[in-house]
């Protein structure tokens, strides 16, 4: 199956400085999200982007299908942003299977 | 509902007891999953659902694992014989098409096996 890796595993951020996280993945996707994990364990869907880039408010994220990564960025951090940021990758397999596979995770501090 | 909604959010079992998760996903949704979360890893997928269809059960971990979803709307994910390994977050999330495009996900259930 499909391998995500992503770094850097731990990220502490002063409030207000930007950053930049990263995901491998092993295969072709034609599925990418991303997701933050809040403290409370809530996964929230931040981006549905199997290639090109989005943008919504302070976050931004950008596939590069043919070279097997995804970057998400963000800007002006705020400690509200702390948590767990998980990508997660996957192929139809034609078999009816949709599995999505998920990182190890980034975990984001944002200290004031 | 306006979002994907699991019971009981807490369950404390002692090995041995079987076990039933529930998740109500977002009305309308075709395709409904369910993944595993153990502490400090990334959810692993367990099975998959469209509509009332079952097209993927190959994350279920053992035969003790069963999930079913009968008339297309809520599912049920079923725990037997419960191992302490068998302790994590149960985690449900569904998608408005078949496929996993932009999945949304419920709160999880912990499950704690004594």
């Amino acid at each position: 199956g499909i391998q995500v890796e992503q770094s850097p595993p731990d990220l502490i951020l002063q409030e207000g400085a930007n950053s930049t996280l990263r995901c491998n993945f092993s295969d072709s996707v034609n599925n990418l999200q991303w997701f933050h994990q809040n403290p409370w364990g809530q996964l929230i869907n931040l981006f549905y982007i199997p290639s090109g880039t989005k943008q919504n408010g302070r976050l931004s994220a950008t596939t590069v299908a043919t070279e097997r990564y995804s970057l998400l960025y963000i800007s002006s951090s705020q400690t509200t942003d702390s948590g767990v940021y998980f990508c997660a990758g996957g192929a139809y397999s034609g078999a009816g299977s949709y599995q999505l596979t998920f990182g190890k995770g980034t975990k984001l501090s944002v200290i004031p | 509902g306006a979002g994907v909604s699991q019971s009981p959010r807490y369950k404390v079992a002692k090995r041995g007891q079987d076990v039933a998760l529930r998740c109500d996903p977002i009305s309308g949704h075709v395709s409904l999953f369910w993944y595993q979360q153990a502490l400090g890893q990334g959810p692993e997928f367990l099975t998959y659902f469209q509509n009332e269809a079952q097209l993927d059960k190959s994350g279920l971990p053992s035969d003790r694992f069963f999930a079913e979803r009968p008339e297309g709307s809520v599912s049920t994910l079923k725990i037997q014989r419960t191992q302490q390994e068998d302790s994590a977050v149960y985690l449900c999330a569904s998608s408005k098409t078949s496929g996993a495009n932009v999945l949304t996900f419920g709160a999880g259930s912990r499950l704690t096996v004594l």
